[in-house]
């Protein structure tokens, strides 16, 4: 199984701030990495897929870079709806998601 | 209006067994593969199993942890995912959530609480 570890495990920012989050997989999953957002209380949303490509909708502070074991998303000013649970996960060999981040507004 | 609705959990005893569904809308059913992930409390999104759409002939994919225990299945003249659960543990615990995988998984339901404990 393709481990998939996130970090911070949390981080507490303020509005406006740019915030990076990391995700690292076991082994070389191309750009098979998609990102979601969870808020309290919600399910899953996707962010990013392909690593690098936004969903509809998403706003454009968000951004996501990477390929093979190391990707990030960014937030480039963060705002106070952006609190919310990050999940990174990995569809190159079946799927697996990391640990979450957990972002806190300060 | 895409939509995914999960219904089916509850609580249910070690060993005992629970069918999930998913109904879903807005879409052509048959042409996305559809999936069953679980997030227990506390703990990260896993992966659990996987329906391919009809072009794979609606071939199933399982996680380790539910290989034998648990069937996906669809009907496809309704539009709706199925997760047959069997012998359940308490480590089954969790809200499961069914999604829709397009390039990572675009749409989720909001999710059923299943509780395994006597």
């Amino acid at each position: 199984n393709i481990v998939m570890t996130q970090s911070p495990k949390s981080m507490s920012m303020s509005v406006g701030e740019r915030v990076t989050l990391s995700c690292k997989a076991s082994e070389n999953v191309g750009t098979y990495v998609s990102w979601y957002q969870q808020k309290p209380e919600q399910s899953p949303k996707l962010l990013i897929y392909g690593a690098s490509n936004r969903y509809t909708g998403v706003p454009d502070r968000f951004t996501g870079s990477g390929s093979a074991t190391d990707f990030t998303l960014t937030i480039s000013s963060v705002q106070a709806e952006d609190l919310a649970d990050y999940h990174c996960g990995q569809s190159y060999s079946y799927r697996t998601f990391g640990g979450g981040t957990k972002l806190e507004i300060k | 209006e895409v939509k995914l609705v999960e219904s089916g959990g509850g609580l249910v005893q070690p060993g005992g067994s629970l069918r999930l569904s998913c109904a879903t809308s807005g879409f052509t059913f048959s042409d996305f593969y559809m999936e069953w992930v679980r997030q227990p409390p506390g703990k990260r999104l896993e992966w659990i199993a996987a329906s391919r759409n009809k072009a794979n002939d609606y071939t199933t994919e399982y996680s380790a942890s539910v290989k034998g225990r648990f069937i996906v299945s669809r009907d496809t003249s309704q539009s709706i995912l199925y997760l047959q659960m069997n012998a359940l543990r308490a480590e089954d615990t969790a809200i499961y959530y069914c999604a829709r995988n397009w390039d990572g998984f675009d749409v989720w339901g909001a999710g059923t609480t299943v509780t395994v404990s006597s």
